[in-house]
């Protein structure tokens, strides 16, 4: 079955560490997206890519950095610059062309310790 | 850019009544508005979605209902079950850039379907 696979579920992440969060897809989607969970907060776009190689900033992209090697592939790194990185991570990804829904990973939870 | 209000936060209903959760939103441009059920450690599921060319959608117990005019579309379920119980996102898309349709969400609605 087609979806997305983020991993690990839970991080744990000491001060002044840099931690990276997979996120793969097997839908043959273009656009891939990085969503934060805070609650009462919804969620808030940190990066995304429309096409390998390429990828803008979000609303909330200082301390966060992505690459986009491969199609399948959007991995996400909290750097030691995100002075708040506690919060639940969500991937999501779509078809090309505007107006279609994301499917969404399942998400990560990353605490700081 | 684009800003997504969400009302109430949390709403209880008892079994077998109807729920509505409404949203606003301010960029006249946007033109998709998906609504996602999320359920307590997962990530959210589309439930329904709507164009602006369309001015209400229903699928068995849930409808969504636009009105461009007013900016503010709506999620109705009518029948709740125990089982509708989790937080509810509106998003309207935002710019558009290329071929990504970056999503603004709402802030969420608990909604919680009592016996």
């Amino acid at each position: 079955d087609g979806g997305i696979t983020q991993s690990p579920k839970y991080l744990f992440r000491k001060e002044g560490q840099n931690v990276t969060l997979s996120c793969e897809q097997n839908l043959n989607h273009d656009a891939m997206y990085w969503y934060r969970q805070d609650p009462g907060q919804g969620l808030r776009l940190i990066y995304y890519s429309q096409i390998v190689n390429d990828f803008q900033k979000g609303d909330i992209a200082e301390g966060y950095s992505v690459s986009r090697e491969k199609k399948e592939s959007f991995p996400l790194t909290v750097t030691s610059a995100q002075k708040n990185p506690t919060a639940f991570y969500l991937c999501a990804s779509n078809l090309q062309g505007v107006n279609y829904g994301y499917t969404f990973g399942s998400g990560t939870r990353l605490t700081v310790v | 850019g684009e800003n997504v209000e969400q009302h109430p936060s949390t709403l209880s209903v008892q079994e077998g009544d109807s729920a509505v959760i409404k949203c606003t939103y301010s960029d006249s441009a946007s033109n998709y508005f998906p609504w996602y059920k999320q359920e307590l450690g997962k990530g959210p599921q589309l439930i329904i979605d709507i164009r602006s060319n369309v001015g209400e959608k229903k699928d068995q117990r849930i409808a969504v209902t636009l009105n461009k005019t007013a900016k503010h579309f709506s999620l109705h379920i009518t029948e709740t079950q125990p089982e509708d119980s989790a937080v509810y996102f509106c998003a309207a898309s935002g710019s558009h850039t290329g071929t990504a349709s970056k999503l603004t969400f709402g802030t969420g609605t608990r909604l919680q379907v009592t016996l």
